[in-house]
């Protein structure tokens, strides 16, 4: 089972609203990865989680709290959002963070619109 | 010069033709290779990875990787119009976080 899950499926918000993205897996995975995609672009890095300690932020701006509860949860909370921000978050797990050869398994997604 | 280019296409290839979708990439430190499809509005779903020199096949799909070119391919073989996607193909080095370096991705349309 390769699966990961993501909710909402889509969330339309103000910039004054706080929201929050969840992404759950249970393949026993210990890394896992928040990623923006914009329209006909390639998926963009976020943040790296890896046993449940932030490994890698992409000099994200801080309207972006990653969060990872447990082995299985990552959250990705929002607030003051721009306009701008308003694209499709991916999230991804991979066994560890190890070597080369993780394959990275994403989520269904979740497109955000920002008014 | 992008670290990771696909040529964005759209690339037409009829119905039962192969597809032949291209990647370089410029940093040799490069070890393993993916491919993803990726639907309009979906997420990226793996279709192969490579990690040696040469083929590397699973169904209808085959992986040539060439290090010493730096260039990884991905053949479909026996095309249909459920094919028709953006294919993007990441890029790993070694001690890199696994952080993935994507190409912007080819759109192939398999057309009847």
């Amino acid at each position: 089972d390769t699966e990961v899950t993501q909710t909402p499926k889509h969330l339309v918000m103000g910039m004054t609203n706080k929201k929050s993205l969840k992404c759950e897996q249970h393949m026993g995975h210990r890394a896992m990865y928040w990623y923006k995609q914009k329209a006909k672009k390639p998926p963009e890095l976020m943040f790296v989680y890896s046993y449940e300690k932030l490994s890698i932020n992409e000099s994200v701006p801080s309207r972006f709290s990653p969060e990872c509860p447990n082995s299985s949860l990552l959250n990705l909370h929002l607030h003051a959002l721009q306009p701008e921000d308003s694209a499709l978050y991916l999230c991804a797990s991979s066994q560890d963070l190890a070597g080369a050869q993780e394959t990275q398994y994403f989520g269904p997604g979740t497109r955000l619109l920002v008014l | 010069q992008k670290e990771v280019e696909q040529n964005s296409g759209p690339l037409s290839v009829p119905e039962g033709a192969i597809a032949s979708l291209n990647c370089t990439y410029s940093d040799r430190g490069s070890q393993s290779f993916f491919w993803y499809r990726q639907y309009s509005g979906k997420s990226p779903e793996l279709i192969m990875f490579i990690y040696s020199n040469g083929d590397k096949e699973d169904g209808r799909f085959t992986a040539q990787l060439n290090k010493a070119s730096q260039y990884v391919s991905l053949l479909i073989r026996d095309s249909q119009p459920s094919d028709s996607a953006t294919y993007l193909c990441a890029v790993n080095r070694e001690g890199g976080g696994n952080k993935l370096t994507f190409g912007t991705g080819t759109q192939l349309k398999v057309e009847l």
